[in-house]
């Protein structure tokens, strides 16, 4: 039963490489999220998917891409990796209607930028 | 500007007695009210919610009270239990299809 898995679960990076945060959700759901986490800031939704096909920015889409590649994968890109990005990025997944239903998370991708 | 803020970035409560995480929230438009609660290196996991319609929901030992004219959300856990240890988070949705998170609390229950 594996949920929601991400893949690496660590990176460091250097200032101005590449890198693309992968996700995928075996659970069927149709809406899929990309959060980080900074200390003292909580969880910060970068971009969400609220079915296959579309993409919306969130709160901080700023130096981030995302694809939404099929109904189980959504992928996080970072094209020009800078120092800021240093953080702890969630994904999430879910079916039916945000609050009546609940989120549920991978276990994170911790990124480091140098 | 935060919409949602939990001001204890930390609480310490002994092996069972009560703990009780607060969140205040300035949207009056959010219509479900959520906790989230982490253990380090693990993603979040959804603990209990809440309607805008309710003022209060329980599941075991834990009960959510939503209090709408004060704009503020607690979580009591009774009686409190080691395996609590973890931080918790508040989350809140409106019309959007989106969590607006608050900024978390650890939760140290000691023996």
């Amino acid at each position: 039963n594996a949920g929601v898995t991400q893949t690496p679960k660590f990176q460091v990076l250097k200032t101005g490489q590449s890198m693309t945060l992968q996700c995928a959700q075996d659970m069927n759901h149709n809406s899929m999220y990309w959060y980080r986490q900074d200390p003292g800031m909580g969880l910060r939704l970068i971009y969400y998917s609220a079915s296959e096909g579309t993409t919306d920015k969130g709160e901080v889409p700023n130096g981030y891409n995302v694809s939404r590649l099929n109904k189980r994968e959504f992928s996080l890109r970072l094209e020009s990796a800078a120092p800021s990005q240093t953080s702890v990025y969630f994904c999430a997944s879910l079916q039916g209607r945000i609050g009546n239903q609940p989120q549920h998370f991978g276990d994170g991708t911790r990124l480091s930028i140098l | 500007d935060q919409q949602v803020k939990q001001n204890s970035p930390s609480l310490s409560v002994q092996e069972g007695r009560i703990s009780i995480l607060n969140c205040d929230y300035t949207n009056s438009m959010f219509d479900y009210f959520l906790w989230y609660k982490k253990y380090p290196a693990e993603g979040p996991t959804f603990l209990i919610s809440i309607s805008s319609i309710k003022d209060k929901n329980e599941d075991g030992r834990f009960t959510v009270f939503l209090n709408k004219s004060a704009k503020h959300l607690s979580l009591h856990i009774v009686p409190s239990q080691p395996g609590d240890s973890a931080g918790y988070f508040c989350a809140f949705t409106g019309t959007a299809s989106k969590l607006t998170f608050g900024t978390g609390t650890r939760l140290q229950v000691t023996l």
